[in-house]
């Protein structure tokens, strides 16, 4: 049961345009997420993130937005370049009643992006 | 600043075949982790510690075993080696909690035979 979903394995954008890389998840309990992006032969990097009490969060070319009632979420990067290629992971954490982060940080299945010159 | 070591990069088994595969880090961070990435499933965790001498299961712990002697080191070991496993691992840490950002290792490319 994939609890953080990302249905498109693959992306492709020219440079300058906008990519937007979408996640889909299902346990209500998710409150927290971030965004990784991974290079080949590389382990993943920390891109951005947000938290369940925000819809919006922005990092310069970066911008993640939130929608709870539709469990989704969304990455944007504008405007998109060639350095930017590479599979980005969603990942989701969920947190008990009282608010408290227990782990399991849980991953989708990851959307390569490439970005042609 | 080395980060998230792990070592050995690559490494091929045999079935049955048991392992160490070894993952430090220098930032006195308390939380670590190990994942494997498989295609199409991305990262699965395996398992994780939050300190020293404490560690817990993940999402696919199975054939699997960890122990945390030191904040720094965090080995997972293949006591009986399955095609099953053969995967890419990868060990993270973070300072404090899980909604810090993860620093993650390059990574171990493990062959089962």
């Amino acid at each position: 049961d994939q609890q953080v979903k990302q249905n498109s394995p693959s992306l492709s954008v020219q440079e300058g345009r906008i990519s937007i890389l979408n996640c889909d998840y299902t346990n209500s309990m998710f409150d927290y997420f971030l965004w990784y992006k991974k290079y080949p032969a590389e382990g993943p990097t920390f891109l951005i993130s947000i938290s369940s009490i925000k819809d919006k969060n922005e990092d310069g070319r970066f911008t993640v937005f939130l929608n709870k009632s539709a469990k989704h979420l969304s990455l944007h990067i504008v405007p998109s370049q060639p350095g930017d290629s590479a599979v980005y992971f969603c990942a989701a954490n969920p947190s008990n009643a009282g608010g408290t982060s227990y782990g399991k940080l849980t991953f989708g299945q990851g959307t390569i992006l490439t970005v042609h010159p | 600043n080395a980060g998230v070591t792990q070592t050995p990069k690559f490494q091929v088994l045999k079935t049955g075949q048991s392992m160490t595969l070894q993952c430090a880090q220098d930032m006195n961070h308390e939380y670590m982790s190990w994942y494997r990435q498989d295609p199409g499933m991305g990262l699965r965790l395996i398992h994780y510690s939050v300190g020293a001498g404490i560690t817990d299961q993940g999402e696919v712990p199975n054939g699997y075993n960890v122990s945390r002697s030191t904040t720094e080191d965090f080995p997972l070991r293949l006591l009986s080696a399955a095609p099953s496993q053969t995967s890419v691992y990868f060990c993270a840490s973070s300072y404090q909690g899980w909604n810090q950002p993860q620093h993650f290792g390059d990574g171990t490319r493990l062959s089962i035979l």
